[in-house]
């Protein structure tokens, strides 16, 4: 069973310019969630889709938006880049996502911003 | 604020030996625990969870201890191996309203197991 694939693994911007990630969850899960990960702050929730909806988000600016496909596959978009957006975006796939459910992750892009 | 706190950011152990790795939480909100393990380059791998209406899970060589009262959760690997050398993150959620759909994680330990 394929797991959670995320493209492009690794991507370089400049600030100001804007970033478009992608997520394709295992097969059969229709949650998505989205995690960045940095040294000094850890693994940082950002959003949640289902559906096509966006259930929770994290605290993060409004540079920061998701939206999720009828096919479950979801994408980030940040915008205006700055310094402090490099870091790991991890995504994350569960059945119908909440409850007792774990989330499996993928391996991530890695984002670096001159 | 963190919410969920790993004091140990490394832990050495024989290979063979016991390691335990231990969790504090903060927020009685949370009713859902996981273990997650992670490689360099690789995203974080599901290990094992529990939830608060239990005490103990186990599968394997890996058993995740709860103790509600103290806010505190612990995973023991037994008997340690070479491969399980990776840093090891503990997570938490809640199982009802917006806040189920969202993982808080520690900021993870090291593990090293020695051969």
């Amino acid at each position: 069973k394929a797991g959670v694939t995320q493209t492009p693994r690794y991507l370089i911007k400049t600030r100001g310019q804007q970033v478009t990630l992608s997520c394709s969850p295992i097969s059969g899960h229709r949650s998505v969630s989205w995690y960045q990960q940095t040294p000094g702050q850890g693994l940082q929730f950002l959003f949640e889709y289902f559906s096509e909806t966006q259930r929770n988000k994290g605290n993060f600016p409004g540079r920061f938006s998701g939206r999720q496909f009828s096919n479950s596959r979801s994408e980030m978009n940040v915008s205006t880049l700055e310094l402090g957006d490099s870091a790991l975006y991890l995504c994350a796939s569960s059945l119908i996502g909440g409850g007792n459910q774990p989330q499996h992750f993928g391996d991530g892009t890695r984002l670096s911003i001159l | 604020d963190q919410q969920v706190k790993q004091n140990s950011p490394s832990l050495s152990v024989q290979e063979g030996r016991i390691s335990i790795l231990n969790c504090d939480y903060t927020n009685s909100m949370f009713d859902y625990f996981l273990w997650y393990k992670k490689y360099p380059a690789e995203g974080p791998t599901f290990l094992i969870s529990i939830s608060s209406i239990k005490d103990k899970n186990e599968d394997g060589r890996f058993t995740v201890f709860l103790n509600k009262s103290a806010k505190h959760l612990s995973l023991h690997i037994v008997p340690s191996q070479p491969g399980d050398s990776a840093v090891y993150f503990c997570a938490a959620s809640g199982t009802s309203g917006a806040g189920s759909y969202q993982l808080t994680f520690g900021k993870g330990t090291k593990l090293s197991v020695i051969p």
